[in-house]
């Protein structure tokens, strides 16, 4: 099984601040990774998937990138909104893994 | 509107059996394969079984294999998860999802979520 390794498992920040999450593989899954916000009590929303690829209806804030084993999430001036846990999940072969999460705090 | 509505939750002893059922709208639900992924109490998503859209391809964690069935009712617009062999290690709020799909390409990401329905196992 491919594991999932997120990096912080939570950090603080400030509305307007820039935030990088790391996600990492533990073997090698091409561009197939797709990041997932959730808010307390509510279902996981698709942001990005394709490594990359914004879906429908997110803010462009919100960006991914990367490829093979080491991909980041990046928000660019936070929200209010934004304030949730984030989690990569591969996508290339099951089980399909996810990561374990991190949560964005208000600093 | 596009929606994912799950049922079949509740308090069941270990060892016991639930059926969960997880009900489509506003998509042609023939088309697309599903998944049931669990988020137990402070812990993160765990992905639990898949199946595809004529039911022909199935897929289980580990974790679940042997004890879990997933099927689907295509008339009825459904997917079932059937829980058998119930531990505490199972208690968790359970998600269905739908496969994503975009400009004619699928992948293995979750584009539409139910608002999850809760197993507790325990005595």
């Amino acid at each position: 099984d491919i594991q999932m390794t997120q990096s912080p498992s939570s950090v603080s920040a400030s509305v307007g601040d820039r935030v990088t999450i790391t996600c990492r593989a533990s073997q090698g899954i091409s561009g197939w990774l797709a990041w997932y916000q959730q808010k307390p009590g509510k279902a996981p929303k698709l942001l990005i998937y394709a490594a990359s690829s914004l879906q429908s209806g997110v803010p462009s804030r919100f960006s991914g990138s990367g490829s093979g084993t080491d991909f980041t999430l990046t928000i660019t001036s936070l929200q209010r909104e934004d304030f949730a846990t984030y989690y990569c999940q591969q996508t290339i072969s099951f089980p399909l893994t996810f990561g374990g999460g991190t949560k964005v705090e208000i600093k | 509107e596009v929606q994912l509505l799950e049922s079949g939750g509740g308090l069941i002893q270990p060892g016991g059996s639930l059926r969960l059922s997880c009900t489509a709208s506003g998509f042609t639900f023939s088309n697309y394969a599903m998944r049931w992924v669990r988020q137990a109490p402070g812990k993160a998503l765990e992905w639990v079984s898949a199946i595809s859209a004529t039911g022909s391809n199935i897929y289980y964690a580990d974790s679940v294999k042997g004890r879990f069935t997933i099927s689907r009712d295509n008339s009825k617009n459904t997917v079932f998860l059937q829980m058998n062999s119930l531990r505490a290690e199972d208690t968790a709020v359970y998600y269905c999802a739908k496969r994503f799909t975009s400009d004619g390409k699928y992948y293995h990401g979750m584009d539409v979520w139910g608002q999850g329905t809760t197993v507790t196992v325990s005595s």
